[in-house]
């Protein structure tokens, strides 16, 4: 059974930084892309970023709200995906879903994490 | 950016009715499009992926159409567990992008 498990949600002022992790099980988590969502309290989906699996050298794309400040990472021999989160700004508070781009040519997130809640705020 | 604009934003209809939700990209997005439901407190889950293929495991009262800068996801006849948010995601190009949502509930 496939399984995402965010982790690292938490209560932050505004400037910190705060990391989360993403625990993959369930399947060969090495093959595939990884991306990043959130959803602010109430909001809608505002995807965050994706980082490629090892045949494209682990490359990222990020959302203009966050490139700079925001750094993905993964450490396939753990079969876990970290988001960096610094300078954090209370427009970031939100619930952080890891998800899983299906194999192939074609495009979309199948499986997401139950996702985690950071909240940045004095 | 490629921006989705949905409509309608919210809609309210009787069990058993036809349900269309419509997505339209800024720009041609080919048939990179995907849906996804969302219920609340809940992660999204994935209905439809490159515009019109079912994903595995969801209803057949569930389907996609459309390509190019309109699509539509329809629902053939509403049932109750239907009651959710639904979203449709461009996969053209970066910054990937959601569509607003369109929240549908039972009248």
């Amino acid at each position: 059974e496939v399984q995402l498990v965010e982790s690292g949600g938490d209560l932050v002022q505004p400037g910190g930084s705060l990391r989360l992790s993403c625990a993959a099980s369930g399947f060969t988590f090495s093959d595939h892309c990884m991306d990043w969502v959130r959803q602010a309290p109430g909001k809608g989906l505002e995807w965050i970023g994706r980082i490629r699996h090892k045949a494209d050298r682990y490359t990222t794309e990020y959302a203009a709200s966050v490139k700079g400040r925001f750094i993905m990472s993964r450490d396939d021999s753990k079969n876990s995906l970290h988001l960096q989160m610094n300078s954090l700004r209370t427009e970031d508070t939100a619930v952080y879903y890891c998800a899983r781009r299906v194999l192939g040519s074609t495009d979309s997130l199948d499986y997401w994490g139950q996702g985690t809640l950071v909240t940045v705020s004095s | 950016d490629i921006q989705l604009t949905q409509s309608p934003s919210f809609l309210s209809a009787s069990v058993g009715d036809r349900v269309t939700i419509t997505c339209r990209a800024s720009q041609g997005i080919s048939s990179y499009l995907a849906w996804y439901q969302q219920k609340p407190g809940k992660a999204p889950k994935l209905l439809i992926y490159a515009a019109s293929t079912l994903q595995s495991g969801v209803p057949s009262r569930f389907s996609g159409s459309g390509s190019g800068t309109e699509f539509t996801l329809t629902i053939s006849s509403l049932q109750p567990e239907d009651v959710a948010t639904y979203y449709c995601q461009q996969l053209n190009s970066y910054p990937l992008t959601f569509g607003g949502g369109t929240k549908v509930e039972i009248k």
